[in-house]
């Protein structure tokens, strides 16, 4: 089946510094990819749609100059977090699929704390 | 938006069968899912509900009631292993996944 790989899988930054997320579908060429936090017992909130060649389609309350989000390739979809503060601290994950998929394919999750 | 609502919590025994509803409320529908979450990790898929109907996968079986914005995902033979939060999300019609805010179950001995 397709395989999302998602990295890091934790990371510790510290305040005022910039984390890079890596998204990468392995096996199939995902146009669209989509990035998901998670707090503490919360559900995944729907952060951003990065679609391959354009810019990302962020959701309301999500700020774009903080999280950058580059989805140069096919394969590859990048979050990065900037001027990172402790409260950004959270379970982030990708999730990928071809056009209209019949099911969401989900990366590994990277545990960011920030310190 | 999108409004979809399951129960937080549910316990059960070792042996047992466990149902766990969902109803959602969306602008458009392209599918329901339900994904399994253990702690720390990243959501597994369980089942993919289109049309009205069962589905059934094993000892895991989901239905779907497109009228009724109601689907269920139900557990069967429940094992010790299967203790965790299983998530209902809901696609619309801009083919956007909405996350359930989870339910936790809990298998006993």
């Amino acid at each position: 089946g397709a395989v999302v790989s998602q990295h890091p899988s934790r990371v510790i930054c510290k305040s005022g510094t910039s984390v890079k997320i890596e998204c990468r579908s392995l096996d199939f060429q995902a146009t669209t990819m989509f990035w998901y936090r998670q707090f503490p017992k919360q559900s995944l909130m729907l952060m951003a749609t990065s679609n391959e060649g354009s810019k990302a389609t962020y959701e309301q309350g999500v700020e774009k100059d903080k999280f950058l989000i580059n989805h140069a390739s096919l394969t590859l979809s990048t979050l990065t977090v900037t001027s990172a503060h402790p409260e950004d601290s959270s379970f982030y994950i990708c999730s990928a699929g071809v056009d209209r998929p019949t099911e969401a394919f989900f990366g590994q999750g990277t545990r960011l704390t920030v310190v | 938006g999108q409004n979809i609502d399951q129960p937080t919590e549910m316990t059960a025994t070792e042996g047992a069968i466990v149902q766990i509803n969902c109803t959602y409320q969306t602008s458009g529908f392209n599918g329901l899912f339900w994904y399994q979450q253990h702690a720390g990790e990243a959501p597994t898929f369980l089942s993919y509900n289109v049309l009205d109907g069962l589905e059934e996968k094993g000892r895991f079986s989901s239905f779907l009631s497109r009228s009724k914005g109601y689907s269920y995902l139900l557990l069967k033979e429940l094992q010790m292993k299967d203790s965790a939060s299983y998530l209902c999300a809901v696609r619309d019609g801009d083919y956007k996944l909405s996350f359930g805010a989870g339910t936790t179950v809990t298998v006993r001995a």
